[in-house]
């Protein structure tokens, strides 16, 4: 099947700075790409999701500024989450699509963030 | 009311059971449906799909939809240890946004 992968997959940074999570679909052109936050014990949350070359799409209540994300090709999109704080701490989730019979998804490994 | 719809569980059965995950979901467009297992701190995998009303089996796993009563089942035979996961259900319209169930914890005890 399809290869998504994350990096970093663990990071842990101080408040107040920007963290960057890459997400790359290794063997397949992604047209589209989700980004999810998932709590412990919870289920997806979808963030956003992405357009190669166009602005992302966000869910309602999701801040724009403070996640930034570009889709600068079809096997990279990254998400920034600028000045961290502690209730970013979450587990961050990347999706790719692929363009087949009903789009199935391939999601990467996830991307735990601690905020200290 | 959640658009899909699935107990958290947790569920616990001995090693051998036969597991049944359910899922309802309240939106008549939805003609995919999908099972993710989802191991701790790790990403969701696909299980099955199915394509609107239907059985699809593969190995020991069984999906069936039912979309008369909106309803969404997992079949599990012959559970092992390294069954016990998260396993979300899934509906997508064939649009772009696939909505997710909460995930029910499975243990499957040896």
């Amino acid at each position: 099947g399809a290869v998504v992968s994350q990096h970093p997959s663990w990071v842990i940074c101080k408040s107040g700075t920007s963290v960057k999570i890459e997400c790359r679909s290794l063997d397949f052109q992604a047209t589209t790409m989700f980004w999810y936050r998932q709590f412990p014990k919870q289920s997806l949350m979808l963030m956003a999701t992405s357009n190669e070359g166009s602005k992302a799409t966000y869910e309602q209540g999701v801040e724009k500024d403070k996640f930034l994300i570009n889709h600068a090709s079809l096997t990279l999109s990254t998400l920034t989450v600028t000045s961290a704080h502690p209730e970013d701490s979450s587990f961050y989730i990347c999706s790719a699509k692929t363009s087949g019979a009903y789009n199935e998804q391939f999601f990467g490994p996830g991307t735990r963030l601690t905020v200290l | 009311q959640k658009e899909v719809e699935q107990d958290p569980g947790p569920l616990s059965v001995p090693e051998g059971a036969i597991v049944s995950l359910n899922c309802t979901y309240s939106n008549s467009a939805f003609q995919y449906f999908m099972w993710y297992r989802q191991y701790s701190r790790k990403g969701p995998e696909l299980l099955m799909y199915t394509y609107s009303s239907g059985n699809k089996e593969d190995g020991r796993f069984t999906a069936q939809v039912d979309k008369s009563s909106k309803y969404i089942s997992l079949f599990i035979r012959d559970s092992q240890p390294s069954d016990s996961a998260t396993y979300l259900c899934a509906s997508y319209t064939g649009g772009f946004k696939t909505i997710f169930g909460a995930g029910t914890r499975l243990f499957v005890k040896a």
